[in-house]
Parts: C-alpha cells; structure tokens; sequence
C-alpha cells in the first residue's frame, strides 16, 4: 500500500485479555518503530526493528509486551493480560533506515 | 540522551494572528529536529525537519522553524493562523538509533484558532 497501514484501528479488551496489533510497513521501508501514546501525551519509544532484527527494546513497559518481525515486513505488537494502564494509540513508523519516519494512523486500545 | 520541552500544553491564537510553538531540546549529538502535526484521530504527519545546511527550514501549510544551537531551540512559526491549523503539535529529536530516524517527542501543543 501506499501508507503505513495499522489494524485494528480501535480495539476494546477486558482486563486480562491478550491482544495483538498489527502493522504493515511501507513496501521496502527497512525500519519500524512501535510508539506509545497516552492521552495526552506525546508518544513514547517502545522498540525498533532493522529488518528482522529487534536492535532495541527498552521502551517495552513490561515483560507482558512483546514486539515481533519475523519476515522482516509485516510486524505485530503483542500484548499479554491487558491492563488499564496499556490503555493507549499505539503508533508504528518506518522509513528506509534513514530520513522521515512514516507514521500509521494508529491503534487505539481500550482496556476495561 | 535527547530530551524534549514544549513550553505551553495550550495556545490559544486569533485567526490571523501569529503562531508560535516553542520547542526546546538536549542532545549529546547534532541533532535532527522535527515538527510533526496530529490531527483528532489520525497519526503523525511530519510539518518539517532540520537535518543540516540552512538552520530556517520551511514546510507544508506555511509553518517554519529555526533552528538556534546557542538557544539550543526549534520553535514553530506560521504568519497568519488559520482555522484549520487547529491540532496538536509535536516536537521531536532525532537520536539516530542505528542510522535511523528512531523520534523522541516533547509532550506536545494543542493549538486553538478562536474565530
């Protein structure tokens, strides 16, 4: 696609429940980020993908969240026994490994 | 480290009055500055960046920035404020991770156009 595409844009979890969010990068781009945002709030770094490589993922607020690329493409963020607090637009990027990041439109997850 | 400030989580401007965001940053190295503009519900666009050369660098929707090393500042300007400005601002550092463009953001400012 032309875009960075993200799915699902809005998700509603009870506490406890496993969610995964997707993002599909544009085509060739060899960077991906994952971005936090609470309401509010700026975003905030979870972690990064070169290819498939996870070269950072100190942003990642808890062993719960889990980030994968396994292709080097598509990426998926992972989210096990959802609390409020991950309450958030969750955002992805990504660029050529250089220059302007590409931002989706997010993931918006609410947790009951 | 990079690190970002914007001075003001709301600004309130006439339309047809002049804009400015400040934005205020630290790094360890030169730094890449960016502007990037949220409309409700949508993600990120970016308005404009400084990477090197000239330090006024202009972008989309007559905004422009200058960046000031002794400042160490990137403050948003546009002339004449227009209804459809009204959004939420972000500044952010580049700190290169990997050769990458990988951002960190102030908190942002919502700007409000009153009529």
């Amino acid at each position: 696609g032309a875009g960075v595409s993200q799915s699902p844009r809005y998700k509603v979890a009870k506490r406890g429940q496993d969610v995964a969010l997707r993002c599909d990068p544009i085509s060739g781009h060899v960077s991906l980020f994952w971005y936090q945002q609470a309401l509010g709030q700026g975003p905030e770094f979870l972690t990064y993908f070169q290819n498939e490589a996870q070269l950072d993922k100190s942003g990642l607020p808890s062993d719960r969240f889990f980030a994968e690329r396994p292709e080097g493409s598509v990426s998926t963020l992972k989210i096990q026994r959802t609390q409020q607090e991950d309450s958030a637009v969750y955002l992805c990027a990504s660029n050529l490994g250089t220059g302007e990041l590409f931002f989706g439109e997010g993931s918006r997850l609410t947790v009951l | 480290a990079q690190s970002v400030t914007q001075l003001g989580s709301h600004v309130s401007v006439s339309e047809g009055a002049l804009v400015l965001l400040r934005c205020n940053y630290s790094s360890s190295v030169p730094p890449y500055l960016f502007w990037y503009v949220q409309y409700p519900n949508q993600g990120l666009q970016l308005l404009l960046k400084y990477t090197t050369g000239a330090t006024l660098v202009k972008g989309i929707n007559g905004f422009e920035a200058e960046f000031k090393k002794s400042e160490t500042s990137f403050h948003l300007t546009k002339p004449s404020a227009h209804m459809s400005d009204a959004a939420e601002y972000f500044c952010a550092v580049s700190d290169r991770k990997g050769g990458a463009d990988g951002l960190t953001f102030g908190k942002g400012t919502h700007l409000i156009i009153q009529p």
